[in-house]
């Protein structure tokens, strides 16, 4: 059971180039996100999804996209990359039936480097 | 304000004792959950405990006990008997409300806890 991939694990852009951060999981979970840790700080959520076809802005969604397009896949695109945009990124899913925790899945996250 | 505040940026603790990693927390809503997460030096975020605002008791995880004083907005994370492996930054987060839809776990800045031989 592979639980949440995300690629690719590390990546250095260039200003103003774009990029996709691909994440899928086998879990059948419903939820997905995307969070970035920026050194030295906690996780900071970018975009989430209750379902394919369906997003919703989180905490810094400024300079990214997302689509979900089916259960398994969310990924996450960076259109026009700034050296802010350098950080940790970390995909979760959870499944968020009635009655559990909301505890989330994670990757383990890709290191993008932006110069 | 801050959602979430852990207040020890590092702790260095012998290995075999016991150690409390601080979290507090704000939130208005009368329903909401609050996590803790271990991340290692590889990365990856690893699921310890969960604590529901409505559980009477404090949650147990094998070492892992979290001490959650609701009055205090306190969710300290207990670790009996430290090991090696224990050294790692560990985060406290909060989901507030019971809807679904509302998704944004809020986390802290983390805690180096590093054991010492």
């Amino acid at each position: 059971n592979a639980g949440v991939t995300q690629t690719p694990k590390f990546r250095i852009l260039k200003i103003g180039q774009s990029m996709t951060l691909q994440c899928t999981q086998d879990m059948n979970h419903n939820y997905m996100y995307w969070y970035r840790q920026d050194p030295g700080m906690g996780l900071k959520l970018i975009y989430y999804s209750v379902g394919a076809g369906i997003t919703d802005k989180g905490e810094v969604p400024n300079g990214y996209n997302v689509s979900r397009s089916t259960t398994e896949d969310f990924p996450l695109r960076l259109e026009l990359a700034a050296p802010s945009q350098t950080s940790v990124y970390f995909c979760a899913s959870s499944p968020r039936v009635y009655g559990d925790t909301g505890e989330l899945f994670f990757g383990e996250g890709s290191r993008l480097t932006v110069l | 304000a801050q959602k979430i505040t852990q207040t020890q940026p590092g702790m260095f603790v012998q290995e075999k004792e016991a150690v409390t990693l601080d979290c507090t927390y704000d939130t208005s809503d009368q329903s909401y959950g609050l996590f803790w997460y271990k991340q290692p030096s590889s990365g990856e975020m690893i699921f310890l405990i969960y604590q529901g605002s409505y559980d009477e008791q404090n949650a147990t995880e094998g070492r892992y006990s979290l001490n959650f004083q609701k009055a205090r907005k306190s969710a300290n994370l207990v670790i009996s008997a430290s090991q090696l492996g224990d050294s790692a930054m560990y985060f406290c987060a909060m989901r507030e409300g019971r809807d679904f839809g509302n998704e944004k776990l809020t986390f802290g800045t983390g805690t180096r806890l590093t054991i010492i031989p």
